[in-house]
């Protein structure tokens, strides 16, 4: 596609559920960002993929997020167990080459988890 | 450790007053520097940045000045637009990692 795409928009579940959220990056980049951004502040970092790896995760808050790229273009980010600390917009980037300091990032319009 | 600090909004103003958003950072190393912009039911998207001490960036009249002297990057305006009310966000890559500012949210009122 032309931009960024994450699905779903909007994902409302029960405390101690499962959860995927998915993000489908510009075609043909090969860094991918998932980051979290909680109403009035800034995205805050969760993990940054430079191919099918994760080249750093150690903003993922705990064992209970994971992610995965098996393919180096779709990510899915999975919350276990998800509490109402979790609820929060998801935002997903991706960048033609992560590697070079001024690259520019594209975001996808997140997704709002909701934990009640 | 890298961390940004913005003023906090909002910042409210008259359309064609100027404006200024105040950025700082902490950082190790030798960071890029950003301004993201959202408008209301938008995703963020880059307005502009600059990857070394001097650098200005500049797009649809806005510009900023990486000061390496005084950690900052403020966002300045000449003449803004109520088109321009948004929330943006001024971040930095340190070896490619992001870290983003709170966010400084801009009204203008006709």
């Amino acid at each position: 596609g032309a931009g960024v795409s994450q699905t779903p928009s909007n994902k409302v579940t029960e405390k101690g559920k499962y959860v995927e959220l998915r993000c489908d990056p510009i075609s043909g980049h090969t860094a991918l960002y998932w980051y979290r951004q909680s109403l009035g502040q800034g995205p805050e970092f969760l993990i940054y993929f430079q191919g099918t790896g994760a080249a750093d995760d150690s903003g993922l808050p705990n064992d209970r997020f994971f992610a995965v790229r098996p393919e180096g273009s779709v990510s899915t980010l999975k919350i276990q167990r998800t509490e109402r600390g979790d609820s929060a917009v998801y935002l997903c980037a991706s960048s033609p080459d992560g590697g070079t300091g001024g690259n520019i990032q594209y975001f996808g319009a997140g997704t709002r988890l909701s934990v009640l | 450790g890298n961390s940004v600090t913005q003023m906090e909004g909002p910042v409210t103003l008259s359309e064609e007053a100027f404006l200024t958003i105040n950025c700082t950072y902490t950082a190790t190393g030798y960071p890029s520097l950003f301004w993201y912009v959202q408008y209301p039911g938008e995703g963020l998207q880059l307005l502009l940045k600059a990857t070394k001490a001097d650098d200005k960036g500049s797009n649809k009249g806005f510009e900023a000045t990486y000061r390496k002297e005084t950690t900052s990057f403020h966002l300045e305006k000449g003449s803004v637009q109520v088109s321009d009310s948004a929330v943006y966000f001024c971040a930095l890559n340190n070896f490619n990692k992001f870290y983003f500012g709170s966010g400084t949210k801009l009204n203008v009122k006709p």
